[in-house]
């Protein structure tokens, strides 16, 4: 059954701390998306790759937060310093932008990492 | 800009009860795709459909079915006999369709069924 897989699960951590988050998208998938969960915004894209190229980082705040793809099966998204307003869960989301038109373009998301910062 | 919106923060049913989830969304481009996800209590994101704007035939799958109406900007989800496993937070979305896109979602519809 293949899944997308968020590691850790669950952080804590204290304000300017680094905290990095990995993705391990389900294999074969060339896109990859990070989105944001929070109760006032609700869930709001931060980042997305195409074939381990970014796309779209305009939704992540520059200073503090990194995405990159160091290979097909691996994204991480790095924060910082950590700051407690980045308290949410990280969803990591991949898919397919090629081959029939039944399979591509609907993204399958991992379970996600729930960070909160003291 | 894409805009989608689910008027219902929650719904509350007892088991066997048919529910109706609403959907409204605002996009200018005359083609796109929309969404449904699920996020149970363990708080994954399930994906459930999704229908390009083109396609306006309604579909059914098992207890859930889907009415997409483009006159309306609504696409509507109904859930009939209505389970406690159904209970959950459910997400309506909307996307480009050139290339793949990001997920704009709505804000959400948790559903409680008791028993």
């Amino acid at each position: 059954d293949a899944r997308v897989t968020q590691t850790p699960r669950h952080k804590v951590t204290e304000m300017g701390q680094e905290v990095t988050m990995r993705c391990q998208p389900i294999l074969g998938h060339n896109t990859v998306f990070w989105y944001r969960q929070t109760m006032m915004q609700g869930l709001e894209l931060l980042a997305y790759f195409r074939n381990r190229a970014p796309l779209d980082d305009s939704g992540m705040p520059k200073d503090r937060f990194s995405a990159e793809m160091p290979d097909a099966t691996l994204a991480t998204l790095k924060i910082q310093p950590s700051e407690p307003r980045d308290s949410a869960v990280y969803f990591c989301a991949s898919g397919l932008d090629q081959g029939t038109e039944l399979a591509k373009n609907i993204q399958y998301f991992g379970a996600g990492t729930r960070l909160s910062v003291l | 800009a894409q805009k989608v919106t689910q008027a219902q923060t929650e719904i509350s049913v007892v088991e066997k009860e048919d529910v109706t989830l609403d959907c409204v969304y605002e996009t200018r481009d005359t083609t796109y795709y929309l969404f449904w996800y699920k996020q149970p209590p363990s708080g994954e994101l399930v994906f459930l459909i999704r229908r390009n704007s083109f396609d306006e035939q309604n579909e059914i799958s098992g207890r859930y079915s889907w009415n997409f109406q483009k006159s309306t900007s609504s696409f509507n989800f109904t859930i009939t006999a209505s389970q406690v496993v159904d209970s959950a937070v459910y997400f309506c979305a909307l996307s480009e369709y050139t290339g793949f896109q990001k997920l704009v979602f709505g804000t959400g519809t948790r559903l409680l069924v008791s028993p």
